[in-house]
């Protein structure tokens, strides 16, 4: 079955530079999350589209914004890269909750961004 | 939002039952008691959720406390493969906030 494709992989920038990641949601899958984990952490929710429009909105650092796409997709922008930077940033799909019920977040493999 | 209490870390047998606790005493009417597992190098993964009655699936089952105020997740029988950081999670929607789950050791 197909899975949520994230790219790059990996990334390598340096301090003050700008990264783009992008996220391919599950087919028919409306809605998408970025999380940010760093070193030895848990995953932290930065924010959450659904149907093109800002859903939720967590600890995302106003150097970083994101959008979904009218294919779905998603692209999370960093500006002003910073060295705490450096993590796992890994982008969810689901379908909306329905009839009050939640539905399952499906995890993409990650994008290792590294800031030197 | 409701906070979960897990505890750090557990270790298991391969081939035995285990009970992963969560206590969310200040759970709402309207959370979800949601588990997902991240296994080292990859993202997390769904494990299974409930609102009230216990529930079963392929993975595992969740035994969901009379008050609500605790969970447990149950692996009928472990194996090296379910090693990983479980986490508990509650919300109403999809929205999941992730704390300190349970790093789960399973010995050969």
């Amino acid at each position: 079955a197909a899975g949520v494709i994230q790219s790059p992989r990996h990334l390598i920038k340096e301090k003050r530079e700008t990264a783009t990641l992008k996220c391919y949601p599950i087919p028919r899958h409306d809605t998408v999350y970025w999380y940010q984990q760093g070193p030895g952490q848990d995953p932290q929710f930065l924010i959450s589209f659904y149907e093109k429009m800002q859903s939720d909105k967590g600890s995302i650092p106003d150097r970083f914004s994101a959008q979904q796409f009218s294919d779905y997709h998603s692209e999370l922008n960093m500006s002003s890269l910073e060295l705490g930077d450096s993590a796992l940033y890994f982008c969810a799909s689901s379908l909306a909750p329905s009839l009050g019920r939640p539905d399952t977040q499906y995890f993409g493999p990650g994008t290792r961004l590294t800031v030197l | 939002d409701a906070k979960t209490t897990q505890p750090n870390s557990m270790e298991s047998n391969e081939e035995e039952p285990v009970h992963l606790p969560c206590n969310h005493s200040t759970i709402s009417g309207t959370d979800y008691i949601h588990w997902y597992r991240q296994l080292p190098s990859q993202g997390p993964e769904y494990v299974i959720h409930g609102l009230t009655s216990n529930v079963n699936n392929r993975m595992a089952s969740l035994a969901i406390a009379e008050d609500r105020k605790s969970s447990t997740l149950i692996l009928h029988r472990a194996t090296l493969r379910d090693a990983a950081v479980y986490y508990c999670i509650l919300t109403p929607n999809n929205d999941m906030r992730f704390g300190a789950g349970t790093r789960l050791t399973v010995k050969p």
